[in-house]
């Protein structure tokens, strides 16, 4: 009963390094969303994918980018990172489209800090 | 421009104190409105969707309505295991995305 899983859970990365995000769900989902939380602020949508080879930009899409190989993985990379990317990433998946009113399940997040 | 905010931004019951969070949003056209918990170090997790004024949705010590322009989230006898942040979002019918909320943390303290 895993749902959505994220890897790593922690990092930490030094300015100019880059990193992949990854997240798997096991529910058969077409729709996940990438999403960063920072302290006071709500939950904000980085790059969202339709289906399996499609990707789309959020509200926060600069600095990253994302593919969506196989139905059941979504990548976030980060080609160089930047202090102003530290910050708790979520992945989330849902049924079908998002214009029906299937909630989004979420991941336990990855904490990641930029020096 | 927030399109969906929450308050109080921080909330203290005694246990058993009952109390209401509220949500409320400007976005043209709903969808829906959802409202998650989410404990500390984890995900969100889901607990209501509510589509049209005056439906209510109810679970344990929870309850959520909606009016036109807000939402609910009522808490009756709050227990301990009640503390968490509570999350609000709104889907426009124009759009598929969610539009989070900052949130409201509620303590419940024996």
């Amino acid at each position: 009963n895993a749902g959505v899983t994220q890897t790593p859970k922690f990092r930490v990365l030094k300015t100019g390094q880059s990193m992949t995000l990854l997240c798997a769900q096991d529910m058969n989902h077409e729709y996940m969303y990438w999403y960063r939380q920072d302290p006071g602020m709500g939950l904000r949508l980085i790059h969202y994918s339709v289906g399996e080879g499609t990707t789309a930009k959020g509200e926060v899409p600069d600095g990253y980018n994302v593919s969506r190989l196989k139905k059941q993985n979504f990548l976030l990379g980060l080609e160089s990172a930047a202090p102003s990317q530290t910050s708790v990433y979520f992945c989330a998946s849902s049924p079908r489209s998002p214009y029906s009113n299937q909630p989004q399940h979420f991941g336990d997040g990855t904490r990641l800090s930029i020096l | 421009e927030d399109q969906v905010t929450q308050s109080p931004e921080a909330l203290r019951l005694q246990e058993g104190e009952s109390s209401s969070l509220n949500c409320s949003y400007t976005v043209s056209g709903l969808r829906g409105l959802f409202w998650y918990r989410q404990d500390p170090g984890k995900g969100p997790e889901f607990l209501f969707t509510l589509y049209s004024a005056g439906e209510e949705k109810e679970k344990e010590r929870l309850k959520a309505t909606l009016t036109k322009k807000e939402s609910f989230l009522h808490i009756t006898a709050p227990k301990p295991e009640d503390s968490a942040t509570y999350l609000c979002a709104v889907r426009p019918q124009t759009l598929g995305r969610l539009y989070f909320g900052r949130g409201t943390q509620l303590t419940v303290w024996p």
